[in-house]
């Protein structure tokens, strides 16, 4: 497709349980980047990727978190155990130069609701 | 750490209105600085930009301009649509090679015809 693809765009589970979310960035765009909105706040950084590699995973809250891009194209962030306050839309980007242009391409989001 | 604050919402306005959104920032250095805007349905995308001081953003008539002696960058439009209506995020990313936006809470915009 011509944007970023997320999926899925909404994920409703259990507390405790395992969840996964899919991007899929703009074909040729070797920067991938996640961030975490919640409910009444800007987008929060999780983790940047450069081709493969996660160039900073700073952003992620805690070790039940952790992202991949195996391919240097389509990423997953893996969630582990999940807590209620884990709820929030998480938001995928792509750029083909890094964010400092600022041409970051973002997806819808994927909503995931933690019951 | 780095931040950025933006004035509270929501904001309505009739067509035809001046529209101010506030926004400051703190950081180190010489920050580069963003309005992002999101429409409903669809995913955040970038309205205009300045990466140093002085700068002016603008875009679809909007405008930005980069003051480092207030450490604001607010977004201007003289004339609003109905079409305007979104929310808009002030944004930076610090100077040094970081890749991480650091974005405001955002500020939602409805303008009326």
């Amino acid at each position: 497709g011509a944007g970023v693809s997320q999926t899925p765009s909404n994920k409703v589970t259990e507390k405790g349980k395992y969840v996964e979310l899919r991007c899929d960035p703009i074909s040729g765009h070797t920067a991938l980047y996640w961030y975490r909105q919640s409910l009444g706040q800007g987008p929060e950084f999780l983790i940047y990727f450069q081709g493969t590699g996660a160039a900073d995973d700073s952003g992620l809250p805690n070790d039940r978190f952790f992202a991949v891009r195996p391919e240097g194209s389509v990423s997953t962030l893996k969630i582990q155990r999940t807590e209620r306050g884990d709820s929030a839309v998480y938001l995928c980007a792509s750029s083909f130069t890094g964010s400092h242009t600022g041409e970051l391409f973002f997806g819808e989001g994927s909503r995931l609701t933690v019951l | 750490g780095d931040s950025v604050t933006q004035m509270e919402g929501p904001v309505t306005l009739s067509e035809e209105a001046f529209l101010t959104i506030n926004c400051t920032y703190t950081a180190t250095g010489y920050p580069s600085l963003f309005w992002y805007v999101q429409y409903p349905g669809e995913g955040l995308q970038l309205l205009l930009k300045a990466t140093k001081a002085d700068d002016k953003g603008s875009n679809k008539g909007f405008e930005a301009t980069y003051r480092k002696e207030t450490t604001s960058f607010h977004l201007e439009k003289g004339s609003v649509q109905v079409s305007d209506s979104a929310v808009y995020f002030c944004a930076l990313i610090s100077q040094g090679g970081s890749e991480k936006l650091v974005f405001g809470k955002g500020t939602k915009l409805t303008v009326n015809p």
